[in-house]
């Protein structure tokens, strides 16, 4: 059974602030490594990890994946009241129907 | 585009009546999946589908059942509700890898039901 553990669980930080959120995984046989934040509502698509080492970057954002280690990271630098949300990775499977499994999500709090 | 809609927004059942939630969306994908998240638990993929008239079980599949007879619309049945169903349901879709570009799932806004 795969399966998605991040960490920590909840963070509280100030604006300004970097961040580094944590993602192991478990996967029979593993195709990538998604990143996704969720605030209100629908979760949004940040990226998409599949090789080790090549970090990717949007803005403040960025992870980098080890498939060795079988873990990713996230960070978030001089974090904004608007990275308050919940992260959740997630692997895919190389079987059919590219279904994920999720983590339980690192809900993050940045106060000004 | 209206990506990816989930009717209803909220509702409220009573434990044995039955309910379907309806997902819509525009962008031509292939691929189609249910959700469920819970506190803490992050999303559990309750069914799935590959194409038009194709469903899939995926991790929690008991008590739900879903049709896809349109390629744009992917229905999540509940027959007897129970208050364990209580939840949020995730709607979200993606290309097959078959087509070109990325392929990351697009999720609805989420329909917060309440079994009593």
């Amino acid at each position: 059974e795969d399966k998605v553990v991040q960490s920590p669980l909840s963070l509280v930080v100030h604006e300004g602030d970097t961040v580094t959120l944590n993602c192991s995984y478990e996967v029979t046989n593993f195709r990538s490594l998604l990143w996704y934040k969720q605030e209100k509502k629908a979760p949004t698509f940040l990226f998409m990890l599949t090789s080790s080492g090549i970090e990717k970057k949007s803005g403040r954002l960025s992870s980098i994946l080890d498939k060795k280690e079988l873990f990713s990271i996230l960070n978030i630098t001089a974090t904004q009241t608007g990275d308050s949300a919940i992260y959740l990775c997630a692997v895919e499977n190389n079987n059919a129907g590219n279904m994920l499994t999720f983590g339980g999500g690192t809900r993050l709090m940045v106060k000004p | 585009n209206a990506g990816v809609t989930q009717t209803p927004k909220f509702r409220v059942l009573k434990t044995g009546q039955s309910m379907t939630l309806l997902c819509a969306q525009d962008m031509n994908h292939e691929y189609m999946y249910w959700y469920r998240q819970d506190p803490g638990m992050g999303l559990r993929l309750i069914h799935y589908s590959v194409g038009e008239g194709t469903t899939a079980k995926g991790e929690v599949p008991d008590g739900y059942n879903v049709s896809r007879l349109k390629k744009q619309n992917f229905l999540l049945g509940l027959e007897s509700a129970a208050p364990s169903q209580t939840s949020v349901y995730f709607c979200a879709s993606s290309y097959s890898r078959a087509d070109p570009g990325s392929y990351e799932q697009y999720f609805g806004p989420g329909t917060r039901l309440t079994v009593t």
